[in-house]
C-alpha cells in the first residue's frame, strides 16, 4: 500500500521560495504520477502540476508556469515541489497525491502548511 | 469561481440518503472520468469514487457515483454522523489543460 509523508510547516516572507517534500513508500516510482494540489484556508482544491517519478517528466498548470518546479529523487523515493516568488495568496496547505492510472488522486499526503507572512 | 459547480451545502437526517451534484461542460465532465473525494475536518482529502462509479477497496457501498452528459452525482445512503465532511468532485479539462475541482459541498447530518 502506498503511503505519502510530507515535510513540516513552513513560514516564508513574500518573494522567498519554499520547497516541500513528499516521501513515498511502496511501489510508487514505476509507471505512475505524483501530483501537487493546494488548498487555501477555507477554500477549495487547486491543481498545480504533476511529475512522473520514474522518468522525471513534468506538466504544470499554466497559472504556476515559471514559478513552480517539481523534481524527484529516485534513490530516496521522494518528490519535491518548489514554489518561487511567494505571495501572500500562496498561503495554503500543499498536498502531494499519488495516481497510478491517471484518472484520480488515489492516495494523498497529510499536507504541508505554507504560510507567507511579512 | 470553480469550473465545476457543486451546491455549497446539503443536509439530511441519520439513516437517510443524500445526493451531491457536480455540473461541468463538454470540455471536462462531458468527455473525462469524474472522481469524488471526502475531506473530514482538518484532514487530507480521501478518494471515494473514481472513473465515475468505481469504489476503491475499503470504501463502503453506501457511497455511489454516476455520470450523465456534463453532470455527475455522488450518492450516500444510510447517513452517519461520521459522514459529515466536505465533498469534492474532480476531472480533467481539455480546454484549460488542467485538473479542475468543484468548489466543495459541506454535508451536515442533522
Amino acid at each position: 500500500q502506498v503511503q505519502l509523508v510530507q515535510s513540516g510547516t513552513e513560514v516564508r516572507k513574500p518573494g522567498a521560495s519554499v520547497k516541500v517534500s513528499c516521501k513515498a513508500s511502496g511501489n510508487t516510482f514505476t509507471n505512475n504520477y505524483m501530483h501537487w494540489v493546494r488548498q487555501a484556508p477555507g477554500q477549495g482544491l487547486e491543481w498545480m502540476g504533476v511529475i512522473n517519478p520514474s522518468g522525471g517528466r513534468t506538466s504544470y498548470a499554466q497559472k504556476f508556469q515559471g514559478r513552480v518546479t517539481m523534481t524527484r529523487n529516485t534513490s530516496t523515493t521522494t518528490v519535491y515541489m518548489e514554489l518561487n516568488s511567494l505571495r501572500f495568496e500562496d498561503t495554503a496547505v500543499y498536498y502531494c497525491a499519488f495516481s497510478a492510472a491517471g484518472t484520480a488522486f488515489e492516495i494523498w499526503g497529510q499536507g504541508t502548511l505554507v504560510t507567507v507572512s511579512s | 469561481q470553480s469550473v465545476l459547480t457543486q451546491p455549497p451545502s446539503v443536509s439530511a437526517a441519520p439513516g437517510q440518503r443524500v445526493t451531491i451534484s457536480c455540473s461541468g461542460s463538454s470540455s471536462n465532465i462531458g468527455i473525462y472520468f469524474v472522481s469524488w473525494y471526502q475531506q473530514l475536518p482538518g484532514t487530507a482529502p480521501k478518494l471515494l469514487i473514481y472513473e465515475n462509479n468505481k469504489r476503491p477497496s475499503g470504501i463502503p457501498d453506501r457511497f455511489s457515483g454516476s455520470k450523465s452528459g456534463t453532470s455527475a452525482t455522488l450518492g450516500i445512503t444510510g447517513l452517519q454522523t461520521g459522514d459529515e465532511a466536505d465533498y469534492f468532485c474532480a476531472t480533467w479539462d481539455t480546454s484549460l489543460t488542467t485538473w479542475v475541482f468543484g468548489g466543495g459541498t459541506q454535508l451536515t447530518v442533522l
